[in-house]
């Protein structure tokens, strides 16, 4: 069965740093994996997906598939950063699984 | 597009009673899907539907939950005799989706129940 850890339940780190939110995935075909957010007040939203092999908001995120991780990182974290993140494998076309979330906040 | 809608935002319940939570997807989306988090637990799929059809309800518990996605109006999640047990909060999300990739998928501001 497909499955999504996120092994960090919270993550605290100073402006600046450097930040890796861990993903691993378990799923036997050929995964699309995204990096969801949820800001304060806010919906959750799509911060990026693993096929655009984009930047968002200076984020990254390689699908290292020897590894089934899909870790998402940032070199200088910013305050605004804070938030809930959640990893997500998307089985087939349609179903999406996601892990239980990484809290990252960030200190000034 | 006012985006994905759920209502209500919060109900609250008395064990035996029935909860019926409403979503109305994006304008243009017709997949819809729910989703329960529970603290510590993350997001939890529950089922999947397109208008008229459920196509994956392999996270819904067997007995008391029942989903529809009528071909007017809005995905109705329905969950009958509540206990304390299903004091979460219920999200709905939408996409298009295409056959080729899984779309984004947008969120509502989700329905917390609780039972009293």
């Amino acid at each position: 069965a497909q499955r999504v850890t996120q092994p960090e339940k919270l993550l605290s780190v100073f402006k600046g740093a450097p930040v890796e939110l861990k993903c691993n995935y378990s799923y036997s075909g050929s995964p699309e994996l995204f990096w969801y957010v949820q800001y304060s007040r806010q919906r959750l939203q799509l911060l990026l997906r693993h096929i655009s092999r984009e930047s968002i908001k200076g984020f990254t995120a390689d699908l290292n598939k020897g590894e089934t991780s899909f870790h998402l990182k940032k070199p200088f974290a910013q305050e605004e950063d804070s938030a809930m993140y959640y990893c997500a494998v998307v089985s087939g076309t349609y179903k999406y699984i996601f892990g239980t979330g990484t809290r990252l906040k960030v200190l000034a | 597009n006012a985006g994905v809608m759920q209502n209500p935002r919060h109900l609250v319940r008395r064990r035996g009673q029935e909860a019926r939570l409403r979503c109305s997807p994006m304008k243009g989306h017709s997949h819809v899907y729910w989703y329960r988090q529970l603290p510590e637990e993350g997001l939890k799929f529950m089922v999947y539907l397109q208008k008229e059809n459920i196509i994956d309800e392999s996270g819904m518990p067997k007995e008391r939950f029942s989903a529809e996605f009528p071909k007017e109006g809005p995905s109705i999640l329905r969950i009958q005799q509540v206990v304390r047990g299903d004091s979460a909060a219920y999200f709905c999300a939408s996409s298009t989706g295409t056959a080729r990739s899984a779309g984004e998928l947008f969120f509502g501001e989700g329905s917390r129940l609780t039972v009293l």
